[in-house]
């Protein structure tokens, strides 16, 4: 049962360049989401979806792009990376209506560095 | 503008005593309210959560109080083991008012429970 799984879990890049972080979910659930985790921060919304198609922007949303053609992915894009967008990125999964009062489910994060 | 705040950085306890952990929050519309725990290089599990008809709810060792005319709730450990030595974040929701699933976190309070 591999649940959530996120890759890579380590990734080094320089600025200016386009990467992808990749999530992929085995539950069927509907929502997914992706986090950044930075000191003195917490962790903070990028992005949402709600279903394959539906995504909305979250509280930190500049300078990424999410797709979810399918139910199962969401990856993560950085179209021009900058040195802010250093930070360790988790992906969470939540099954939906009908299953309030449940807690989102996270993988185990993709450690991004950019030099 | 924090709307869920843990105000304490870190808290160290000694082995077999009372850990306890404090979250504010500030939006009354919040009806769901979780503790994630996050070791190093590894994502946040789901510890225990409250919804806000309650005020109260445990589970083994932990216990979560939720005092909603203060909007304040508190995780309570008991006894504190060395393997709780983490990084614990308060998170809360809205479930019932269109943003079902989304939590918004508070930065984190480190726990750290020494033999």
């Amino acid at each position: 049962d591999a649940g959530i799984t996120q890759s890579p879990r380590y990734k080094i890049t320089e600025t200016g360049r386009q990467v992808t972080l990749m999530c992929h979910q085995t539950w069927s659930h509907s929502y997914m989401f992706w986090y950044r985790q930075d000191l003195g921060h917490g962790l903070r919304l990028i992005y949402y979806s709600a279903a394959a198609d539906i995504t909305d922007k979250g509280e930190v949303s500049d300078g990424y792009v999410v797709s979810r053609s399918k139910t199962e992915n969401f990856p993560l894009t950085l179209e021009s990376a900058t040195r802010s967008q250093t930070s360790v990125y988790f992906c969470a999964t939540y099954p939906g209506q009908g299953a309030e009062n449940q807690p989102q489910h996270f993988g185990d994060g993709t450690r991004l560095s950019i030099l | 503008d924090q709307q869920v705040k843990q105000n304490s950085p870190s808290l160290s306890v000694q082995e077999g005593r009372i850990s306890i952990l404090n979250c504010d929050y500030t939006n009354s519309m919040f009806d769901y309210f979780l503790w994630y725990k996050k070791y190093p290089a590894e994502g946040p599990t789901f510890l225990i959560s409250i919804s806000s008809i309650k005020d109260k709810n445990e589970d083994g060792r932990f216990t979560v109080f939720l005092n909603k005319s203060a909007k304040h709730l508190s995780l309570h450990i008991v006894p504190s083991q060395p393997g709780d030595s983490a990084v614990y974040f308060c998170a809360a929701s809205n479930n019932y008012g269109g943003s079902q699933g989304n939590l918004i976190f508070g930065k984190g309070t480190k726990l750290s429970v020494k033999p």
